[in-house]
């Protein structure tokens, strides 16, 4: 079947700017968290929503980041007035429930100039 | 506040040989622990999973063991192939679902 799909696969966009991450997890997955992994570092937990609970945002760096999940399925991930330390692969994982396997997706490279 | 430590950070092996990757966690309540591959520029991709309770899982030339109370689990890989060069995660999760990673082992397999 269809894994975790994002995109765009590449953005590029200039300091200042807002830019929108999508997410589209496996058909099913009632759980989906967003990672980013910036260069040299390991990942870094944003979000995790689960079914039509509130979000976990305890990971979010900052009130510029938000995200939001429709429907229980697609989730975007917005960056407001991007910073060039946002630079980094953002990841979204989706698993069946809160203690399953996590599956990810190919991540999308964001690079602000 | 959880930290999960990988040893070694690299490690480069010639074919065939098996070896053990290392994963330590400070806090041992945890609900599972996960292992993954990631290519270079590729996402993740899921390995085993270990749940709380378990103390090994097996999926092909993988063995990955989990000691909770000692906050450790290492990966067994057997007869190892240039193909498994990658960098390998450990991912604890602890109330279901905040997952704290470690910072991976890179390997390389010679031919």
């Amino acid at each position: 079947g269809a894994g975790v799909s994002q995109s765009p696969s590449n953005k590029v966009t200039e300091k200042g700017k807002d830019v929108e991450l999508r997410c589209d997890p496996i058909s099913g997955h009632t759980a989906l968290y967003w990672y980013r992994q910036s260069l040299g570092q390991g990942l870094e937990f944003l979000i995790y929503f689960q079914g039509n609970s509130a979000p976990d945002k305890s990971g979010l760096p900052s009130d510029r980041f938000s995200a939001e999940r429709t429907g229980g399925s697609v989730s975007t991930l917005t960056i407001q007035r991007t910073q060039q330390e946002d630079s980094a692969v953002y990841l979204c994982a989706s698993s069946f429930g809160t203690n399953y396997e996590q599956y990810f997706g190919p991540g999308t490279r964001l690079t602000v100039t | 506040k959880q930290e999960v430590t990988q040893i070694p950070a690299a490690l480069s092996v010639p074919e065939g040989e098996n070896l053990v990757l290392n994963c330590s966690f400070t806090d041992s309540a945890i609900y599972n622990l996960q292992w993954f591959r990631q290519d270079p520029g590729k996402g993740l991709t899921s390995l085993l999973l270990i749940q709380s309770s378990q103390r090994e899982q097996t999926s092909g030339r993988l063995n990955a063991s989990l000691d909770k109370s000692s906050g450790r689990s290492t990966l067994y890989i057997a007869a190892s192939q240039p193909g498994d060069s990658a960098t390998y995660l450990c991912a604890v999760s602890a109330g279901g679902f905040k997952t704290i990673f470690g910072a991976g082992t890179r390997l390389f397999v010679k031919a």
